[in-house]
């Protein structure tokens, strides 16, 4: 069965820290990975990944999909309260425009 | 507004009813998503059109659920005699075109007494 999981499950740090947030899958004719932060409600796209090795960036965040081991890393550097949410790993495949999602991160970031 | 619009936000039913979800999807998107959240479960996916037309019908979990969009904007997902299970909070994504990144709304949360 298709699956996508992320580790760790929660994680709580003091601001400025880094943090590196985890999915790995197992789909068959994987096309895209993305990332999303939820806040209270709607998920916000952070980044598309289809190309490996290729890191994204996005102020303190980046992103990078490695296709060989089958995982996508996303860091944060100096975190800070508002980077507080679930963070959401989805993927797409090839003939299919579904996002499958894994069950998310939850990060907390004390001041 | 610039983003995807549902409505209503939040509704809450008795058991048996009948509900009807809406989502405005953002200027100029072509395809639009139904996804469903629920606690423990994660996001689900429902359904997806491409234009007015749903290649996708795979994740409606019942022939209790059917969706429709008109015009290649707006669309109804419409549930029939509500059961408990299906309070969640029902999420709508669009894209500017296939293969392209979903931006989702704030979602309607349904509840079912």
């Amino acid at each position: 069965e298709d699956k996508v999981v992320q580790s760790p499950l929660s994680l709580v740090v003091h601001e400025g820290d880094t943090v590196t947030l985890n999915c790995s899958y197992e789909v068959t004719n994987f096309r895209s990975l993305l990332w999303y932060k939820q806040e209270k409600k709607a998920p916000t796209f952070l980044f598309m990944l289809t190309s490996s090795g290729i890191e994204k960036k996005s102020g303190r965040l980046s992103s990078i999909l490695d296709k060989k081991e089958l995982s996508s890393i996303l860091n944060i550097t100096a975190t800070q309260t508002g980077d507080s949410a679930i963070y959401l790993c989805a993927l797409t495949q090839g003939g299919s425009e579904k996002l499958v999602f894994g069950k998310g991160t939850k990060l907390t970031v004390n001041p | 507004g610039a983003g995807v619009s549902q409505s209503p936000s939040n509704k809450v039913t008795e058991k048996g009813k009948d509900v009807e979800l809406r989502c405005d999807p953002i200027s100029g998107h072509t395809a639009l998503y139904w996804y469903r959240q629920s606690l423990g479960q994660g996001l689900e996916f429902l359904i997806y059109f491409q234009g007015n037309s749903a290649p996708d019908k795979s994740g409606l979990p019942s022939d209790r659920f059917s969706a429709e969009r008109t015009g290649g904007s707006v669309s109804t997902l419409t549930i029939q005699r509500t059961q408990q299970e299906d309070s969640a909070v029902y999420l709508c994504a669009s894209s500017l075109d296939l293969n392209q990144p979903q931006h989702f709304g704030d979602g309607t949360r349904l509840s079912i007494l």
